[in-house]
């Protein structure tokens, strides 16, 4: 079946450097890909609707400066966390759709923990 | 505004006993979709049941939804030990531009005791 992975699986930082996620389709060819942050013991909540070749649309709230979307290519879209605090320190969580012609589908990626120290 | 309540927000019972998560949700709705994580963990699909659907079901899983309330619930039969983990409902908002943006609950946390 499809596979969304996404690299790192943990990362630590220290504050004030900088952070690069990478949500990528395994199999398919993802048309839009979703970030979502999630605080401990908290719902997911969503951060930026990423669409290839365009530039990302961000949720009411959100920073574009600070956490930098790209979908270079339809199998690939990161996320920079620029110079990160304690309180970024989050699971990052990105999904994938494409529309096939058995139908839609949306995959989850396996999440990152950031922790900024 | 976040849309997507649950309750209870946690709820303990004993192996074998039924396990019962209600949703509600603000707007109209493509579909509902229930999910299941693990602590620290991805999530893991359950069940999308879509806005002209009344009720699915699937294995021990059974949904109900009902659009007039902007509601849903997730019923797990038979629970076991394994089924301890975090359940979300999530929700895709009618007439959106993006299918797969989905709006979340608060979440339940189940914990089944053997």
């Amino acid at each position: 079946g499809a596979v969304v992975s996404q690299h790192p699986s943990r990362v630590i930082c220290k504050s004030g450097t900088s952070v690069k996620i990478e949500c990528r389709s395994l199999d398919f060819q993802a048309t839009t890909m979703f970030w979502y942050r999630q605080f401990p013991k908290k719902s997911l909540m969503l951060m930026a609707t990423s669409n290839e070749g365009s530039k990302a649309t961000y949720e009411q709230g959100v920073e574009k400066d600070k956490f930098l979307i790209n979908h270079a290519s339809l199998t690939l879209s990161t996320l920079t966390v620029t110079s990160a605090h304690p309180e970024d320190s989050s699971f990052y969580i990105c999904s994938a759709n494409t529309h096939l012609t058995s139908g839609r589908y949306l995959y989850f990626g396996p999440g990152t923990r950031l922790t900024v120290t | 505004s976040q849309q997507g309540e649950e309750d209870p927000q946690a709820l303990s019972i004993q192996e074998g006993e039924n396990a019962t998560m209600n949703c509600s949700y603000k707007t109209s709705i493509n579909n509902l979709q229930w999910y299941r994580q693990n602590s620290g963990r991805g999530l893991v699909h359950l069940i999308l049941i879509r806005s002209n659907e009344r009720e699915k079901h699937s294995g021990r899983l059974r949904v109900t939804l009902d659009t007039s309330k902007k509601s849903s619930s997730l019923l797990i039969t038979a629970s076991r030990a394994a089924d301890t983990a975090s359940y979300f409902c999530a929700t895709e908002e009618a007439g959106g531009t993006s299918y797969g943006k989905l709006t979340f609950g608060q979440g339940t946390i189940l914990t089944v005791h053997p």
